[in-house]
């Protein structure tokens, strides 16, 4: 059964960093595509980019083209999502969670996707 | 973008009875690309339904979906204590990947 254990939670200063990892086990990596999602308190969910690890091929949502960067390590098998120039609205849960589409037993890595599972969530907290 | 958007925003209901949550897209998308999650205080999303109208593995047969173009229904056929929970759904059609704002169902 594949599971995405994500680290732990981060306090930032404002106009820093954040680099959140996403490790996959169970399953087979090489068929994932990792989105990351994050979650504002009480709000809803957003889609903020994914890569296709086997590919090395990112895609990143408009609103957060040139300050998010999202990596891989299949040697790993952990994503990496990096957060750059934290302002206080970036408080969040940032979930990773898996897309991959399977037809006839044969299964592929797809961003556009449904996600399932997902990671268990890392709060980053910025705060002056 | 295609914005999606949820109705009612609430809906208050008891143990036994049927919900029917509602979700519409701002442009037609195919029926393929509509999945529905939910999600407990504190916890992740959990995958329902994808493909409109596929349940995901484990997902109890009093769930299910439905729908096409742009309007788009997640039904509960008879509430559990364990179904109160936020509902999303969520298009793939087309990138960006986009979430409706959610319905939450609680208890009367």
């Amino acid at each position: 059964q594949v599971q995405l254990v994500q680290s732990g939670a981060e306090v930032k200063k404002p106009g820093s960093s954040v680099k959140v990892s996403c490790k996959a086990s169970g399953g087979t990596f090489r068929n994932y595509a990792i989105s990351w999602v994050r979650q504002a308190p009480g709000q809803g969910l957003e889609w903020m980019g994914g890569i296709i690890p086997i590919f090395d091929k990112s895609n990143y949502a408009q609103k957060f083209q040139g300050r998010v960067t999202i990596t891989a390590d299949t040697s790993t098998s952990t994503t990496y999502m990096e957060l750059s120039s934290l302002r206080s609205e970036d408080t969040a849960v940032y979930y990773c969670a898996r897309g991959e589409y399977c037809i006839s037993g044969v299964c592929y890595p797809r961003l556009l996707n449904w996600f399932d599972p997902w990671g268990q969530g890392t709060l980053v907290t910025v705060s002056s | 973008e295609i914005v999606l958007t949820q109705s009612p925003g609430t809906l208050s209901l008891s143990p036994g009875e049927r919900a029917t949550l509602s979700c519409r897209a701002s442009q037609s998308i195919s029926s393929i690309y509509l999945a529905w999650y939910q999600q407990k205080p504190g916890q992740a999303p959990r995958l329902l339904i994808y493909g409109a109208s596929s349940r995901a593995t484990g997902i109890p047969h009093r769930f299910s979906g439905s729908g096409s173009g742009t309007d788009f229904t997640l039904t509960i056929s008879r509430l559990e204590p364990a179904d109160f929970a936020v509902y999303y759904c969520q298009q793939y059609g087309s990138s960006p990947p986009t979430f409706g704002p959610g319905t939450t169902v609680d208890i009367k």
